[in-house]
């Protein structure tokens, strides 16, 4: 089956630099990987996602890319804000997207 | 606004006993998931369900079961409760590509 790392498992940056989160995953078959961010006490919920057909993806300061050849994809977050503060979690999925296979999360804390 | 909903926030068992956790969605999806969170382990897929009355063991369903009698309702059901299922549980529907993930149950079982 899949298998999906993640790292770092925390990370903390000041206010304002950007974070950068890495994942790897196993099986080529996977073509969805989406990106969730929970909050304390929240589920997670998705804030970007990318499928296998596209390179980079960009939302406002929120950006994924991926590496298909390499089975790696990353979120980048700049200008980062408190509010950004949580854990997230990467994860990838084949057609159907009937399971997900996530990766162990990454929990962020911004430093104002 | 679009949602599922998990029955309990937090939950205190005692070993042995039988468990129900309870999840509705509102948005007609046919995929349903029971996922734990442990630290350091992530989210990991107990069972899921892609139709009424189907279920599929995902990673980790030994010491659980669940239930789909209609569309909306997942159950989870912990048959005799031990301590190492003290964790959190998150339910999920699906309907491609949309996910949707409630706000998780707290089990704590002593």
């Amino acid at each position: 089956g899949e298998n999906v790392e993640q790292h770092p498992s925390t990370l903390s940056v000041q206010e304002g630099d950007s974070a950068v989160i890495k994942c790897t995953y196993s099986d080529s078959a996977s073509n969805y990987f989406p990106w969730y961010k929970q909050e304390l006490g929240k589920g997670p919920q998705l804030i970007i996602d990318i499928r296998s057909n596209v390179g980079e993806k960009k939302d406002q300061r929120i950006a994924v890319t991926l590496n298909k050849t390499a089975k790696h994809f990353s979120l980048h977050i700049t200008e980062t804000q408190p509010e950004d503060s949580a854990v997230y979690f990467c994860a990838a999925t084949q057609g159907g997207y009937q399971k997900v296979t996530f990766g162990i999360g990454t929990k962020l804390q911004v430093i104002p | 606004d679009v949602k599922v909903t998990q029955s309990s926030r937090y939950l205190v068992k005692r070993t042995g006993e039988k468990v129900f956790l309870e999840c509705v969605q509102d948005m007609d999806h046919e995929n349903m998931f029971w996922y734990r969170q442990d630290p350091g382990l992530g989210l990991r897929l107990i069972y899921f369900s892609y139709d009424v009355k189907m279920k599929e063991k995902g990673d980790i369903p030994e010491g659980y079961s669940v239930s789909r009698e209609k569309k909306e309702r997942f159950s989870l059901i912990l048959e005799s409760a031990s301590t190492n299922q003290t964790s959190m549980y998150l339910c999920a529907s699906s309907s491609a590509p949309q996910w949707i993930f409630g706000s998780g149950t707290r089990l704590t079982v002593v």
